[in-house]
């Protein structure tokens, strides 16, 4: 069966810190994969997402970044953090050699920025 | 824009009773259709997905697909309170990402 992890599951940091959500998918190959954002009361909101090795889509323009290293890593990084970084963040896996077009989420990463 | 949109309620339905929860989607090119249930402070999970016009039912829930309206729906029978949770619905034309409504929020009372 497919499982997909992220970690941490909260995190509280700075201002201007620096941030690393790690995302790993396990049970399938070559899988999409995706990073979104849902702020509080709101709607979710796409962030990343990649088709591939190194192939990462950005869809909104912000101080976060995505990496794709490995084939079921996913990696979501920001050099400074701002207030408005603070969200719940899930990381989603769709495609590959087992689901067609389902997509599943992982359990997510509250980030408190203060 | 590709846009889907969702009564964010909430809607409150009695226990026993069917809830529906509805969505639109505005991209005509559209191809499957997915509802996820959502508890607070929980992360997304899939209830169903439907590609043909119609019904299509799976235990308590059935999904309905009207492709001519762009209209999207989701029935509960016999709800539960433990139902009571946000309802995502989302779009998708091939393999590009989905695209999500805001959700309805559905309180089943005891």
């Amino acid at each position: 069966s497919q499982t997909i992890h992220q970690w941490p599951a909260t995190l509280v940091q700075p201002v201007g810190s620096p941030l690393s959500l790690e995302c790993t998918v396990e049970g399938t190959s070559n899988p999409n994969l995706y990073w979104y954002r849902q702020a509080a009361g709101r709607g979710l909101q796409l962030l990343f997402y990649s088709v591939g090795i190194g192939q990462i889509s950005s869809e909104v323009p912000q101080n976060l970044s995505a990496s794709r290293p490995q084939d079921r890593q996913f990696i979501l990084s920001s050099k400074k953090l701002l207030l408005s970084d603070s969200g719940f963040y899930l990381c989603a896996w769709s495609g590959g050699t087992v689901s067609y077009n389902e997509q599943f989420f992982g359990p997510g990463t509250r980030l408190t920025v203060l | 824009q590709k846009e889907v949109e969702q009564n964010s309620g909430p809607l409150s339905v009695p226990e026993g009773a069917i809830a529906s929860l509805n969505c639109t989607y505005s991209d005509r090119g559209s191809q499957s259709f997915f509802w996820y249930r959502q508890y607070s402070g929980k992360s997304p999970e899939l209830i169903m997905f439907i590609y043909s016009n119609g019904d299509k039912e799976d235990g308590r829930f059935t999904a309905q697909l009207n492709k001519a309206s762009q209209y999207v729906s989701l029935l509960i029978r016999d709800s539960q309170p433990s139902d009571s949770a946000t309802y995502l619905c989302a779009s998708r034309r091939g393999n590009t990402p989905l695209v999500f409504g805001k959700g309805t929020r559905l309180s089943v009372i005891a």
